[in-house]
């Protein structure tokens, strides 16, 4: 069962930073929350993970809360591309078996 | 070059019947898994299977049987399809844990009648 939770759809401007919220208040030290993104009707595509530290890559930033309780998915310049539901995901470990998908946050970013 | 194909796209059969999916993915990644995404779009995982060994088996009926020729290719075979297994099904690959990055495949729509 999933363990976080994200709002069910925002909007973004095109061009502008989208900032998506994570809530994870049950996570446990050894948990690393992953970002995923599911373009309409492609498979999910891995943007990022992190522990504890704000992580940074090509496509997005990961902002964790010092308490770790919440995160955020931040990406910087929307396109129209970026028009997908994400996914917010608490794993059981780093070597867990299996990731499990949450309803996610429909991002539509808008011209 | 497709990272993680799969075969067929689209799916379309009769009840009771028996239907096979196949996975392919050329990353040399040694793990595999099976994904299902209902229509209200909920993706839970299947199966896993790391190195040919099934590791994961998430309470799906004993009709859907996965084979690993392979460590490229996770196939999934369904038998005496219902109406509840229309889905899309996703097949996706990473290397060693879950925990790493997954690449999936494009997904195959089942649609049962």
């Amino acid at each position: 069962d999933a363990k976080t939770t994200q709002p069910t759809s925002m909007d973004c401007a095109e061009g502008r930073a989208a900032n998506l919220p994570c809530n994870h208040s049950t996570i446990s030290g050894n948990e690393y929350v992953y970002w995923y993104r599911q373009i309409h009707s492609q498979g999910p595509q891995y943007i990022i993970h992190g522990l504890k530290n704000n992580e940074t890559n090509e496509m997005a930033s990961l902002i964790i809360t010092e308490d770790r309780k919440s995160s955020t998915l931040i990406l910087p310049h929307a396109t129209l591309r970026d028009t997908a539901v994400y996914y917010c995901i608490v794993s059981v470990t780093y070597n867990t078996d299996k990731l499990i998908f949450g309803t996610g946050t429909r991002l539509q970013v808008f011209p | 070059d497709t990272a993680v194909s799969q075969t067929p796209k689209y799916l379309v059969t009769q009840m009771g019947n028996d239907k096979s999916i196949k996975c392919e993915q050329n990353l040399g990644h040694d793990t595999m898994y099976w994904y299902k995404q209902d229509s209200k779009k909920f993706l839970k995982i299947m199966f896993s299977y790391n190195n040919k060994e099934l590791i994961i088996n998430e309470t799906v009926p004993n009709r859907f049987s996965p084979k690993s020729p392979d460590k490229a290719h996770l196939n999934l075979h369904i038998n005496s399809l219902e109406l509840g297994d229309s889905a899309v099904y996703f097949c996706a690959s990473s290397q060693g844990r879950a925990g790493n990055e997954q690449f999936f495949g494009p997904g195959t729509r089942l649609t049962v009648l």
